[in-house]
């Protein structure tokens, strides 16, 4: 199967500072990616799509000017928590399709983020 | 809307048992529907998936899941539950976008296998 990547796995900040997650397709081109996040013992919410060349899509409730989204490539989409607070603290998950038409997403390991 | 109903939060089972957890649905078109299991602090392992066709589907671990359109599910069962299926587990369905389809999580089943 198709292989997604993140980077870093885990990882600790201020708060205050702000954070970039890499969500990589390894041996595929993804024109759109998902980012999702998970509260504890919770399950996964979808946060944004990014769309490679355009804008990402937020779903209601999320914050844009927080979670800043850049798509640049086709095989690259970063999320940045800015300005992160302890209520950030979370596990940030990503995805990527095939292709437009695929219905299977392909999920990254995710990325443990804690903010102190 | 699209949306994933998992009723049981949590469900505990004697290993060796045999386990079901139910995944009930509402989507407009036809679903594509998921199963995947997440181990404590770890990512996503997909089960199995049904697109279409045969409406029993197998997945590894010996898992298997039924769709039946007439009650919107998508049970997950298993015949002999092993200590190392205690997990969380997710039943989701994709959802189709302009950008492509994304996928709705169930909020999630937490097993439990006791000795």
């Amino acid at each position: 199967g198709a292989v997604v990547s993140q980077h870093p796995s885990w990882v600790i900040c201020k708060s205050g500072t702000s954070v970039k997650i890499e969500c990589r397709s390894l041996d595929f081109q993804a024109t759109t990616m998902f980012w999702y996040r998970q509260f504890p013992k919770q399950s996964l919410m979808l946060m944004a799509t990014s769309n490679e060349g355009s804008k990402a899509t937020y779903e209601q409730g999320v914050e844009k000017d927080k979670f800043l989204i850049n798509h640049a490539s086709l095989t690259l989409s970063t999320l940045t928590v800015t300005s992160a607070h302890p209520e950030d603290s979370s596990f940030y998950i990503c995805s990527a399709n095939l292709g437009r038409l695929n219905t299977e997403a392909f999920f990254g390991q995710g990325t443990r983020l804690t903010v102190v | 809307a699209q949306s994933v109903t998992q009723p049981d939060i949590h469900i505990t089972v004697s290993e060796g048992a045999s386990l079901e957890l139910r995944c009930n649905y509402s989507y407009g078109a036809t679903p594509y529907l998921f199963w995947y299991v997440q181990s404590p602090g770890q990512g996503l392992q997909l089960l199995l998936k049904y697109f279409s066709g045969d409406t029993l589907v197998q997945g590894i671990k010996g898992f298997e899941a039924e769709f039946k359109r007439s009650q919107s599910s998508f049970n997950l069962r298993k015949p002999s539950v092993h200590w190392s299926d205690a997990a969380e587990y997710f039943c989701a369905v994709g959802a189709g976008t302009t950008g492509g389809f994304k996928t709705i999580f169930g909020a999630g089943t937490r097993l439990f296998v006791k000795a």
